[in-house]
């Protein structure tokens, strides 16, 4: 069965540091999005992708953060200069054509 | 706006246990519906969906029903077991446009034998 695939599945990163990580969605979806969960809290949205462009983000995608589908397969999320807050587990997902966001493994980011 | 309410845990039951959690919603227009499962050390799992007022999502023994009347969608199963210890979340897809999911916090579940 197809699946979102994330890597790396740990990140350990100094502040001020950038990181990129990176996503497989399912080969056949149109629809990306990055999520994230700060321990024991919520998952939260951050961005969707949709056709080469951001359709919508959220106020904690400011201007430290980008998202890129630089060929046909990959989706990455750049965090320019990291901060201790932005330390999370960050979920890709992607969409076809029904309502259902299917969700990768997550990348743990610890910022120290 | 939207938003999800999500039964607080941690929650503890018995093998064979009856579960419960309970969610429920704000949103605008006709949402989607779905919990979501996340077992230790792994990522969201799709659990069931609902995609209209008074369906029945159903997997692996769980059931939710998508009641418009109350705004929930409250996660049952009637006899639980251990491999059933995980986190649970709700959530709502506003509509079928590709916007972002609403999460509810989560809520953790251990069944102790």
């Amino acid at each position: 069965e197809p699946e979102v695939t994330q890597t790396p599945s740990h990140q350990v990163t100094q502040m001020g540091q950038e990181v990129i990580l990176r996503c497989v969605p399912i080969s056949n979806h149109l629809y990306f999005y990055w999520y994230r969960q700060i321990l024991g809290q919520k998952v939260e949205f951050l961005v969707s992708f949709y056709n080469n462009e951001i359709s919508e983000k959220s106020e904690i995608f400011d201007d430290q953060f980008s998202v890129e589908r630089p060929d046909g397969s990959n989706f990455t999320l750049k965090i320019r200069s990291t901060k201790l807050e932005d330390s999370a587990m960050y979920f890709c997902a992607s969409k076809g054509e029904s309502e259902t966001q299917y969700f990768g493994p997550g990348t743990r980011l610890l910022v120290l | 706006g939207n938003s999800v309410t999500q039964m607080e845990g941690p929650v503890t039951l018995s093998e064979e246990a009856f579960l419960t959690i309970n969610c429920t919603y704000t949103a605008t227009g006709y949402p989607s519906l779905f919990w979501y499962v996340q077992y230790p050390g792994e990522g969201l799992q799709l659990l069931l969906k609902a995609t209209k007022a008074d369906d029945k999502g159903s997997n692996k023994g769980f059931e939710a029903t998508y009641r418009k009347e109350t705004t929930s969608f409250h996660l049952e199963k009637g006899s639980v077991q251990v491999s059933d210890s995980a986190v649970y979340f709700c959530a709502l897809s506003p509509t079928n446009t590709g916007n972002q999911f609403y999460f509810g916090t989560g809520t953790s579940l251990t069944v102790i034998p």
